[in-house]
């Protein structure tokens, strides 16, 4: 089965410190995309940053951005100067042609002022 | 961006009784939604996928019968838990794709689901 792995159940990290969310996956599709989406507690689901496989350049928007590893297959997320309305659920998600995602298990991230 | 509505936001049922979730695409049409069931501090977890006009398609090991859903149209589709029992209770949440985009699904605020 095709999955999608977070390693850090929860994290936390100080109000305008950096942290790093761990994703691996697992595909055999040449080309797929990958998704970062957060929950906040209001459970709304936010796409936060997303990148093609067939793109060598790491996404960015704004304090957040991926190092997208292909080979390793590995996806995680940077957040600079983390913001307390950072606070919420971490989701990694692989997508591949019109079809149903693959959602991993989800960061828990709380950011401490 | 694109946008998509979903009510009730909050429905308390009683057991037995059947309730209906609306998920709408406000300003784009979408051929494909999706229907995710989500329990508290854990991943959302597929229960089917909707294509319009043709029959969804369930996961694994979801009740075709206990939740029906319909994709009655570009912008429109319910889920329907019948005979709703406790176990029912839970959030859900519905998606939807906007073509040709890059596979990314736009989310619903999602419904939370008392059944008493």
């Amino acid at each position: 089965a095709q999955t999608v792995t977070q390693s850090q159940p929860e994290m936390s990290v100080q109000e305008a410190e950096t942290v790093t969310l761990s994703c691996t996956y697992d595909t055999s599709e040449n080309n797929y995309y990958l998704f970062w989406y957060k929950q906040p507690p209001s459970r709304q689901m936010i796409l936060v940053i997303r990148q093609e496989a067939y793109k060598q350049q790491n996404a960015t928007e704004n304090r957040f951005s991926v190092n997208f590893q292909k080979a390793a297959k590995s996806f995680s997320l940077k957040i600079s100067d983390s913001q307390l309305g950072d606070t919420a659920m971490y989701f990694c998600v692989r997508g591949a042609s019109y079809d149903k995602v693959i959602f991993g298990p989800g960061t828990s991230l709380s950011v401490i002022p | 961006g694109a946008v998509v509505s979903q009510h009730p936001s909050w429905v308390i049922c009683k057991s037995g009784t059947s309730v209906k979730i609306e998920c709408r695409s406000l300003d784009f049409q979408a051929t494909t939604m999706f229907w995710y069931r989500q329990f508290p501090k854990q991943s959302l977890m597929l229960m089917a996928t909707s294509n319009e006009g043709s029959k969804a398609t369930y996961e694994q090991g979801v009740e075709k019968d206990k939740f029906l859903i319909n994709h009655a149209s570009l912008t429109l589709s319910t889920l329907t838990v019948t005979s709703a029992h406790p176990e029912d209770s839970s959030f859900y949440i519905c998606s939807a794709l906007d073509p040709p985009g890059p596979y990314e699904q736009y989310f619903g605020p999602g419904t939370r689901l008392t059944v008493t």
